[in-house]
């Protein structure tokens, strides 16, 4: 079956440095998302992609944030400063432009900001 | 997207049906129920979706109240691997919007 994969695991980085986190969604979707879960809180929504493009952004997606599809196959989130409260894990998400009620997550990014 | 009300935490017995209950007073005619569930360490995994009419899947089935204002997420017979976290959300139409995830409800079960 096939599944969203996301890169790295888990990374650390230091207080203000910069981060890309990876994302492969499955090959034939359309619509691309990010989440993050700060750990033994609630799943939150970050931003949301269709045609190269953010179609949606909640609050917490601020300036420090960006997405990007630079080729076919990948999502990128990047955090260009890094801060403390950035620690969670990160989960990138797809669905296809038919069955729109089912988002694939993939296992999630830890990162943990020091 | 209208708000739904869940209890925080259900236990079951392994192999025993399991009915996780969803309060959504406040819902509107074009919401969509969502069930998505949450194993540990992973991320959130499609369960069912309905509108009005109750529905059924491999995973589990969907009982939708005639008001729609409450609905029950049914396991026919739980086993250990379904111990996660199960959200009911809502969401308006069907356009690939994102999900608002709430706390959601944490399912035990019991060997």
């Amino acid at each position: 079956e096939p599944e969203v994969t996301q890169t790295p695991s888990h990374q650390v980085t230091q207080m203000g440095q910069e981060v890309i986190l990876r994302c492969v969604p499955i090959s034939n979707h359309l619509y691309f998302y990010w989440y993050r879960q700060i750990l033994g809180q609630k799943v939150e929504f970050l931003v949301s992609f269709y045609n190269n493009e953010i179609s949606e952004k909640s609050e917490i997606f601020d300036d420090q944030f960006s997405v990007e599809r630079p080729d076919g196959s990948n999502f990128t989130l990047k955090i260009r400063s890094t801060k403390l409260e950035d620690s969670a894990m990160y989960f990138c998400a797809s669905t296809s432009g038919l069955n729109l009620y089912e988002q694939y997550f993939g296992p999630g990014t830890r990162l943990t900001v020091t | 997207d209208a708000k739904t009300t869940q209890p925080n935490s259900m236990e079951s017995n392994e192999e025993e049906p399991v009915h996780l209950p969803c309060n959504h007073s406040t819902i509107s005619g074009t919401d969509y129920i969502h069930w998505y569930r949450q194993l540990p360490s992973q991320g959130p995994e499609y369960v069912i979706h309905g509108l009005t009419s109750n529905v059924n899947n491999r995973m589990a089935s969907l009982a939708i109240a005639e008001d729609r204002k409450s609905s029950t997420l049914i396991l026919h017979r739980a086993t250990l691997r379904d111990a996660a976290v199960y959200y009911c959300i809502l969401r308006r139409g069907n356009y690939g919007q994102n999900f608002v995830f709430g706390p959601g409800t944490r399912l035990s079960v019991l060997p």
